[in-house]
């Protein structure tokens, strides 16, 4: 595909349990961002990759959130027992180093 | 520190008309790039405009152009001829791999409103 793709575009999940969000960067990019995004609000970083180098892990809101990335390209963004708190977009991004960032079309995720 | 500030929650111009979003940002580093990205109601970010630090020329895209004043941190976008698809949000951002992250820094942002 041309562009970042994120998966599942919705998810509803019940307290408690624990979902993965995917993200398939674009070929070729070597840095992949997680944001989350609050209803009408701005982007919080949560974590970035930068080709083989440790991520930046320093948005990560509690240890009940996790990513990886495999092979330096899709990425997976796990969190554990959710909350009601954890209800938000989540976006996802790649660019090239130094580059723009081209943005998925993200995750809404729903936790009742 | 590394911050970027977007003073304006909310703005609304007239079709046709032209509006002027405001940004300043912090850095002490000489060397960075400045973005504006856009974010209308199908929620999918796109870029607007980039401008690199050391290019004292105005980034400009179509209707879209900039006012940087690097001594004053001061990153503004303008938007000529507005038309009603320009309603979204805005986000100004930077990006400082001098200081050796490759983490960008967003704004707040700024609900542009069209009216027809």
């Amino acid at each position: 595909g041309a562009g970042v793709s994120q998966s599942p575009s919705n998810k509803v999940t019940e307290k408690g349990k624990d979902v993965e969000l995917r993200c398939d960067p674009i070929s070729g990019h070597t840095a992949l961002y997680w944001y989350r995004q609050s209803l009408g609000q701005g982007l919080e970083f949560l974590i970035y990759f930068q080709g083989n180098s440790a991520p930046d892990k320093s948005g990560l809101p509690s240890d009940r959130f996790s990513a990886e990335r495999t092979g330096g390209s899709v990425s997976t963004l796990t969190i554990q027992r959710t909350q009601q708190e954890d209800s938000a977009v989540y976006l996802c991004a790649s660019s090239t180093l130094a580059g723009e960032q081209y943005f998925g079309a993200g995750t809404r995720l729903s936790v009742l | 520190a590394q911050t970027v500030t977007q003073s304006q929650p909310e703005m609304s111009v007239q079709e046709a008309e032209t509006v002027t979003l405001s940004c300043t940002y912090d850095t002490s580093e000489s060397d960075y790039y400045l973005f504006w990205y856009k974010q209308p109601p199908s929620r999918q970010m796109i870029l607007v405009i980039r401008q690199e630090a050391y290019k004292q020329q105005n980034a400009t895209e179509n209707r879209f152009s900039v006012n940087f004043q690097k001594a004053a941190k001061s990153f503004s976008l303008k938007i000529s001829d507005s038309q009603l698809g320009d309603a979204a949000m805005y986000f100004c951002a930077q990006l400082n791999p001098t200081s050796g992250t490759y983490k960008y820094i967003f704004g707040t942002g700024t609900r542009l409103k069209v009216l027809a």
